[in-house]
C-alpha cells in the first residue's frame, strides 16, 4: 500500500528565509504527488502537482516542489518566506491505478514564521 | 463561482444521536469524497462515490454512511456507532476520470458532547 511521510511536524524559521518542507512516499510506480496548505479551520488548498515530465514543479505562492525518484521524495520549497505563508502543509499521493484514485496524506508540518 | 460547500460549519451533537453534515459542489465533478481530519494524523479517507447511485468505503468507513442520489450532493451521516466522532470533516470532489486533482470544501467541525 502507498504511504507518505512527512518527518517534521513542526518547522519555524524567520521571514525572508529559505523553507524545505520534506516528503517520502513509498509506491511500487510513479506516482501523482501533490501538496496542499491548510490555514486554520479551513479546507485544502492546492500549492502544486506532480504527474510526469519535468521533476522541477512550479505551483501557487511562489512554491516548488523537486520530484525525486531516487529518493523517492517530493520535497517542497520556497526561497523567501512570508509570514502570510504559516499554514499546515501536507503532501499527498495518488497511485495511477489506485481505485477511486484515493489520495494518501501525510500527517503534516505545520510552519510557523517568526517576524 | 464554482466549488464546494459544506454546512454547516460548526455543528454540536449529543452522543447516541446521529447527524448529516452536507456537501455540495457546483463544478459538474463526477468523483466526490469524504475524509476525516484528526489533530497529528492527517486526513483519512471514510467515502468516495465516483459516479451517482455508487459508492465505496474508504479506510474508516465504520460508523459512517453516505448516499449519492444526486451528481452534485454527496452527504455523510455520522451514526451513534461511530465511537470518536468529534472532528473535523472535509469533502473534495474531482473531475474523474482523466483528472487525478481534488477540490475541498472549507470543513464542518463536529463536535459530540
Amino acid at each position: 500500500a502507498q504511504s507518505v511521510t512527512q518527518p517534521d511536524i513542526h518547522i519555524t524559521v524567520s521571514e525572508g528565509a529559505s523553507l524545505e518542507l520534506r516528503c517520502n512516499y513509498s509506491y511500487g510506480a510513479t506516482p501523482y504527488l501533490f501538496w496542499y496548505v491548510q490555514s486554520p479551520g479551513q479546507g485544502l488548498q492546492l500549492l502544486l502537482k506532480y504527474f510526469s515530465g519535468d521533476t522541477l514543479v512550479q505551483g501557487i505562492k511562489g512554491f516548488e516542489a523537486e520530484f525525486k525518484r531516487s529518493q523517492s521524495s517530493f520535497n517542497l520549497r520556497k526561497p523567501s518566506v512570508h509570514w502570510s505563508d504559516a499554514a499546515e502543509y501536507f503532501c499527498a499521493v495518488v497511485g495511477p491505478t489506485g481505485g477511486g484514485n484515493k489520495l494518501t496524506f501525510g500527517t503534516g508540518t505545520q510552519l510557523k514564521v517568526e517576524l | 463561482d464554482g466549488g464546494i460547500t459544506q454546512s454547516p460549519k460548526y455543528l454540536f451533537r449529543k452522543e447516541g444521536q446521529n447527524v448529516t453534515l452536507s456537501c455540495e459542489q457546483n463544478l459538474n465533478h463526477d468523483a466526490m469524497y469524504w475524509y476525516r481530519q484528526d489533530p497529528g494524523q492527517g486526513l483519512r479517507l471514510i467515502y468516495y462515490s465516483q459516479i451517482v447511485n455508487d459508492f465505496q468505503k474508504g479506510d474508516i468507513a465504520e460508523g459512517y454512511s453516505v448516499s449519492r442520489e444526486k451528481k452534485e450532493s454527496f452527504p455523510l451521516t455520522v451514526t451513534s456507532a461511530q465511537k470518536n466522532p468529534t472532528a473535523f470533516y472535509l469533502c473534495a470532489s474531482r473531475r474523474a476520470p482523466l483528472d487525478n486533482e481534488q477540490f475541498f470544501g472549507p470543513g464542518t467541525r463536529l463536535t459530540v458532547l
